[in-house]
């Protein structure tokens, strides 16, 4: 069964410090990878994707994604952290089918 | 403005009683979903569709129907509701079964089960 984890609940970080959000998948073909945000009482919005080619994905908001075949993972990273950036974050594989995380919190403290 | 509409926004019911949910999308996607959300658990697949007249069930199908009967809108309903299935529901749409864009997500409805 296919899966996807992200291993934090919340991610705390100061306004403009670097963030990175994890997230690892367990799928055993080469599956899309998708970022979504959400801000409260919203719908998932879509970020940025990987489906080929170079490992570093660039996507909305200044947001940027590093994949990494070998340790399956594919981290949702920003160089400098808005108070705006303060959501839920979700990581998505898709493989046949789509499959979701559990979702972090990024906090950005002011 | 294009998109996934979703009503209501906010229901509650006792338990036993039965609704609908409704979702609308104007960018005529072929493929429709719908999931709930529970904290914790991310998002889970209740049950989709991949075309007009078409619907397959997805993680968590039971104590939930849908019907497709337009291409447009992808009704959810509750039969009997139970207090487990107090959620925030989330539906969907995406042009393909691999579009490269993600998904087009509504902006939910809360409903709580008393």
């Amino acid at each position: 069964a296919q899966s996807v984890a992200q291993p934090e609940d919340q991610v705390n970080v100061a306004e403009g410090n670097p963030l990175t959000v994890k997230c690892t998948y367990s799928v055993s073909g080469n599956p899309y990878l998708f970022w979504y945000v959400q801000y409260p009482n919203r719908g998932l919005q879509f970020l940025l994707k990987y489906i080929t080619g170079d490992n570093l994905v660039k996507g909305s908001y200044g947001f940027e994604a590093e994949f990494n075949k070998s340790q399956t993972s594919f981290h949702l990273k920003k160089p400098s952290a808005l108070v705006s950036d303060s959501a839920l974050y979700f990581c998505a594989a898709l493989y046949q089918k789509v499959t979701f995380g559990t979702g972090t919190k990024l906090q950005v403290i002011p | 403005n294009a998109g996934v509409t979703q009503t209501p926004k906010f229901r509650v019911l006792k338990t036993g009683q039965s609704m609908t949910l409704l979702c609308a999308q104007d960018m005529n996607h072929e493929y429709m979903y719908w999931y709930r959300q529970d904290p914790g658990m991310g998002l889970r697949l209740i049950h989709y569709s991949v075309g007009e007249g078409t619907t397959a069930k997805g993680e968590v199908p039971d104590g939930y129907n849908v019907s497709r009967l337009k291409k447009q809108n992808f009704l959810l309903g509750l039969e009997s509701a139970a207090p487990s299935q107090t959620s925030v529901y989330f539906c969907a749409s995406s042009y393909s079964s691999a579009p490269n864009y993600g998904y087009t997500f509504g902006s939910g409805t809360r409903l709580t089960v008393v």
